[in-house]
């Protein structure tokens, strides 16, 4: 069975400030794939990257980073300069490619930035 | 081309009724996905179909809850003997096929009265 933690229920940080958002993931399959997720306060989950796991490299999109271990199976999302903006819930989800496996998603980061 | 639509986005109904929830996919995703949101928590998944193949249901929490998709596109997800319980966001996702990335949809808001 698969597994996301999310040890950080909430984070608050002041503007301008690096933060990073832990998750760690738990599969026996070797084919699996790692997503991340933002929800703000309007409600829709917005897509931020797809990772799969033969791709440990990492990516970096703007002031968005993402760091990939599968030593420590942990796939981190870290936020340079954050923003206002940025206050959201962070998910982090994994699936398996088989069929019939839902979609796993971790309890959720509150991530609030202040001014 | 237009994201995952829901409706309606809010319904409120009294404990006991029956309700249904539309969701309407991006057009050629193949699998698609039920959750639901209770307030300031996690998504749960519900149930999930691909393609023409039977759907996973192992996540319904009980037999009054049901789902179809109708001709690999639209699903309506059924609420039988509503509970109190049962109140929450529940979302609807897409994708091109399983473990490809999934949109969502903005949610169905429901409150059981």
């Amino acid at each position: 069975a698969q597994k996301v933690t999310q040890a950080q229920t909430e984070i608050s940080v002041v503007e301008k400030e690096d933060v990073t958002l832990d998750c760690v993931y738990e599969t026996r399959d070797t084919t699996y794939y790692l997503f991340w997720y933002k929800q703000p306060p309007s409600g829709e989950l917005v897509f931020l990257i797809r990772r799969n796991s033969f791709d440990e490299q990492n990516e970096i999109s703007g002031r968005y980073s993402w760091n990939f271990q599968k030593s420590t199976s942990s796939f981190n999302f870290t936020i340079t300069a954050s923003q206002v903006v940025d206050s959201a819930v962070y998910f982090c989800a994994l699936t398996v490619r088989n069929y019939g496996q839902n979609f796993v998603f971790g309890p959720g980061t509150r991530l609030s930035v202040l001014p | 081309g237009a994201g995952v639509s829901q409706s309606p986005s809010n319904k409120v109904t009294e404990k006991g009724k029956d309700v249904e929830l539309r969701c309407d996919p991006i057009s050629g995703h193949t699998a698609l996905y039920w959750y639901r949101q209770s307030l300031g928590q996690g998504l749960e998944f519900l149930i999930y179909f691909q393609g023409n193949s039977a759907p996973d249901k192992s996540g319904l929490p009980s037999d009054r809850f049901s789902a179809e998709r109708t001709g690999g596109s639209v699903s309506t997800l059924t609420i039988q003997r509503t509970q109190q319980e049962d109140s929450a966001v529940y979302l609807c996702a897409s994708s091109l096929s399983v473990a490809d990335t999934q949109y969502f949809g903005p949610g169905t808001r429901l409150t059981v009265l």
